[in-house]
């Protein structure tokens, strides 16, 4: 299957700052990309769809302007948090899809 | 909303013994299902699939049955071993209408916790 990896795996930052988490299919070139977000004990959320070359697309609820998606390649996709705040503490996960899904290994933010 | 549910939450199980875990699933346009493990603080793991056309499918020391009538799907694990405790997600596809790949919608997980 298709190897994902995810940069930082971790990161801490202060409310207000804005955090970048990216998104990388090793060895499959990726024109779609998904964001995922995962509050502790809970199902994963899909946020949007990050399509290469063009706009993502958002789910409903998940603000577009506070998650900025840029899929400029095939092989990357970065998300990032805006004006992070405490309650965007979460953990954020990339999948990219052939045939099947495969998931990057997370990242976990720390908004404090 | 279509929804994709579990009907437990948490799972346990002595070593040795066979695991089943459920998962209901809401909407009929659904054609392709995926199960998922997830080990604390990592990514989801595919495990296996099926697609609707079919209603049992085996890997190594794993079945997934699918029942379209009652919309239910189950993962059977055999044997079950301490490397097994995780999460375990049900996930089906929502085909996209433009552009490539498949939206999935997630079950809310089952904690499977294997007892020595």
């Amino acid at each position: 299957g298709a190897v994902v990896s995810q940069h930082p795996s971790r990161v801490i930052c202060k409310s207000g700052t804005s955090v970048k988490i990216e998104c990388r299919s090793l060895d499959f070139q990726a024109t779609t990309m998904f964001w995922y977000r995962q509050f502790p004990k809970k199902s994963l959320m899909l946020m949007a769809t990050s399509n290469e070359g063009s706009k993502a697309t958002y789910e409903q609820g998940v603000e577009k302007d506070k998650f900025l998606i840029n899929h400029a390649s095939l092989t990357l996709s970065t998300l990032t948090v805006t004006s992070a705040h405490p309650e965007d503490s979460s953990f954020y996960i990339c999948s990219v899809t052939g045939v099947e899904q495969f998931f990057g290994p997370g990242t976990r933010l720390t908004v404090l | 909303g279509e929804s994709v549910g579990l009907h437990l939450p948490t799972l346990s199980v002595q070593e040795g013994d066979n695991s089943i875990i459920n998962c209901a699933y809401s909407n009929s346009a659904s054609d392709y299902f995926i199960w998922y493990k997830q080990e604390s603080g990592k990514g989801p793991q595919f495990i296996i699939d099926i697609r609707s056309n079919m209603d049992k499918r085996q890997g190594q020391r794993v079945t997934v049955l699918l029942n379209k009538t009652v919309k239910h799907l189950s993962l059977q694990i055999a044997a079950t071993q301490p490397g097994d405790s995780a999460v375990y997600f049900c996930a089906e596809t929502v085909r996209m209408l433009t552009g490539g790949g498949n939206k999935l919608t997630f079950g809310t997980g089952t904690q499977l916790k294997v007892e020595l």
